[in-house]
């Protein structure tokens, strides 16, 4: 089936420590993003990527990495430099960036750091 | 910030009709409005989306005002598995182009 995988789904990391979150699709889409959630909030853009290779900070990518080598794929590396890393992470994916089309989301990781 | 403004929850009978209002009174011309809904701890499922035509789809309907600064979603019959926060969203150009930047939404409660 085509859609968007997040793994893990549950994540723990000890502090101090970087960790990665995958995210594939197989949707062939050119757009990819990262959000992150916190309890009762709204999503808050990390990072997104337009194309192969290129990427671009969200509104909160301090303490963020990512990478876009392949086009079906966009991980996010938590570093230790992320103060308040515990939270849950959404990745999504649409066709491109114009306003008019949709994106669709991964089933999230949650991060908890011990 | 989110361009939007929606009621913080809503309550809805099983199989009554849920409206759901969203304020986006600064929109532009050519900015979208998009909505998502999100169940408890999975990731948001896209719903609906329109420019300034009334909408429907197998899941909801999407009603737009004349001058563009609120929308209406409507569940025609809504039931237990609608329960979710729902969130209105006006695509951004700019910086961060096509970004959804999300609110906080509105959480449905459907009851029985």
């Amino acid at each position: 089936d085509g859609g968007i995988t997040q793994s893990p789904k549950y994540l723990f990391r000890k502090e101090g420590q970087n960790v990665t979150l995958s995210c594939e699709q197989n949707l062939n889409h050119d757009a990819m993003y990262w959000y992150r959630q916190d309890p009762g909030q709204g999503l808050r853009l990390i990072y997104y990527s337009q194309i192969v290779n290129d990427f671009q900070k969200g509104d909160i990518a301090e303490g963020y990495s990512v990478s876009r080598e392949k086009k079906e794929s966009f991980p996010l590396t938590v570093t230790s430099a992320q103060k308040n890393p515990t939270a849950f992470y959404l990745c999504a994916s649409s066709i491109g960036t114009g306003w008019n089309t949709e994106a669709f989301f991964g089933q999230g990781t949650r991060l908890t750091v011990v | 910030d989110a361009k939007t403004t929606q009621p913080p929850s809503m309550d809805c009978a099983e199989g009554r009709a849920a409206n759901l209002p969203c304020n986006h009174s600064t929109i532009s011309g050519n900015e979208y409005v998009y909505w998502y809904r999100q169940i408890h701890s999975q990731g948001p499922q896209y719903i609906i989306h329109g420019l300034k035509n009334n909408e429907t789809n197998e899941m909801a309907s999407l009603i737009i005002t004349e001058d563009r600064k609120s929308s209406t979603l409507i569940l025609p019959h809504a039931t237990l598995r609608d329960t979710a926060v729902y969130y209105c969203i006006v695509r951004v150009y700019g910086g961060s182009q096509g970004n959804l930047i999300f609110g906080k939404g509105t959480k449905l409660s459907v009851k029985p």
